[in-house]
C-alpha cells in the first residue's frame, strides 16, 4: 500500500514563471487536500476536492492559483506568475469522505522556492 | 474564529527525560475533532492520534500519551522516557464539525520543535 505521493520534490523557479504540482493521494481516498507551510509555521489550508468537486478554497488562494482533480484521482496545483512569496512547502493530503474527524495522511511535500 | 496555539516554540531534553508538549485551541462549535501530527526532519507528516470533543478520556499508547481537558481547553501530548528518534516538529490541529459545509480542514498550530539529546 503507498502513501500519498507528490511530484515534483523540489522545484526552483524564477519570478514570473508558471509551476504545476501533481499529487497522488492513498488509491481508496476520495477526499484531497493541498496545504501551504512557510518555515516555522503550520500548514495552512488552500483548498479541498471531494472526488472531482472543488468544495472549497482559501482566501490564501489568489487568483494566481488554481488547483484541480479532473477525474476524482490525481490532483495538480498549477501557480501561474509565481512571486517571491510564493516560496514554501506545498503540501497535499487525503482521507476517507465520511465524517468531520477522519485523519488526513499527508505527502512528502514539493518544496517551491522562487528565485 | 478557531485557533489553535502551541505557546512553547522549542523545547530541548535530555534522552530518557519525560516531556509536555501544550496545546491550547478556540473553538466555537460544539462538536470538533483535534489531532497531533509528528513532522520529522524528512518533512513529511505523520498521524499520531485524532480525539473528538466528546471523549474526553485520556489515551496512552507506548511511550506517548495524551491528556485532553474540556474545561481549559486543551489537549497537551506527553512523551514517556524521550528518545533522539522523538526529535521533530510536533503539530497539534483542530478540525470542526460544520464550517462552510463540514470540510474537515485542519487548523495548525505552529508547532513545538522537540530536540532530544543523547
Amino acid at each position: 500500500d503507498t502513501g500519498v505521493s507528490q511530484d515534483p520534490r523540489h522545484k526552483i523557479t524564477k519570478r514570473g514563471q508558471n509551476v504545476t504540482f501533481r499529487c497522488d493521494p492513498i488509491s481508496e481516498h476520495n477526499r484531497l487536500y493541498w496545504y501551504r507551510q512557510t518555515l516555522g509555521q503550520g500548514p495552512e489550508f488552500l483548498t479541498y476536492f471531494q472526488n472531482e468537486a472543488q468544495l472549497e478554497k482559501s482566501r490564501l488562494l489568489s487568483d494566481r492559483f488554481s488547483a484541480e482533480r479532473p477525474k476524482g484521482s490525481f490532483s495538480t496545483l498549477e501557480i501561474q506568475r509565481t512571486e517571491q512569496g510564493d516560496s514554501a512547502m506545498y503540501l497535499c493530503a487525503s482521507s476517507l469522505q465520511g465524517g468531520v474527524g477522519y485523519e488526513q495522511y499527508f505527502g512528502p511535500g514539493t518544496r517551491l522556492t522562487v528565485t | 474564529a478557531q485557533k489553535v496555539t502551541q505557546a512553547q516554540t522549542e523545547i530541548s531534553v535530555v534522552e530518557k527525560e519525560d516531556v509536555t508538549l501544550d496545546c491550547v485551541y478556540e473553538t466555537r462549535d460544539t462538536t470538533y475533532y483535534l489531532f497531533w501530527y509528528k513532522q520529522p526532519p524528512s518533512g513529511e507528516l505523520v498521524f499520531l492520534i485524532r480525539r473528538n470533543s466528546f471523549d474526553e478520556q485520556n489515551e496512552i499508547s507506548g511511550r506517548y500519551s495524551w491528556n485532553f481537558q474540556k474545561s481549559t481547553s486543551s489537549f497537551n501530548f506527553t512523551i514517556t522516557a524521550s528518545q533522539v528518534v522523538d526529535s521533530a516538529v510536533y503539530f497539534c490541529a483542530l478540525s470542526e464539525a460544520n464550517y462552510g459545509g463540514a470540510t474537515n480542514k485542519l487548523i495548525f498550530g505552529t508547532g513545538t520543535l522537540l530536540a532530544v539529546q543523547p
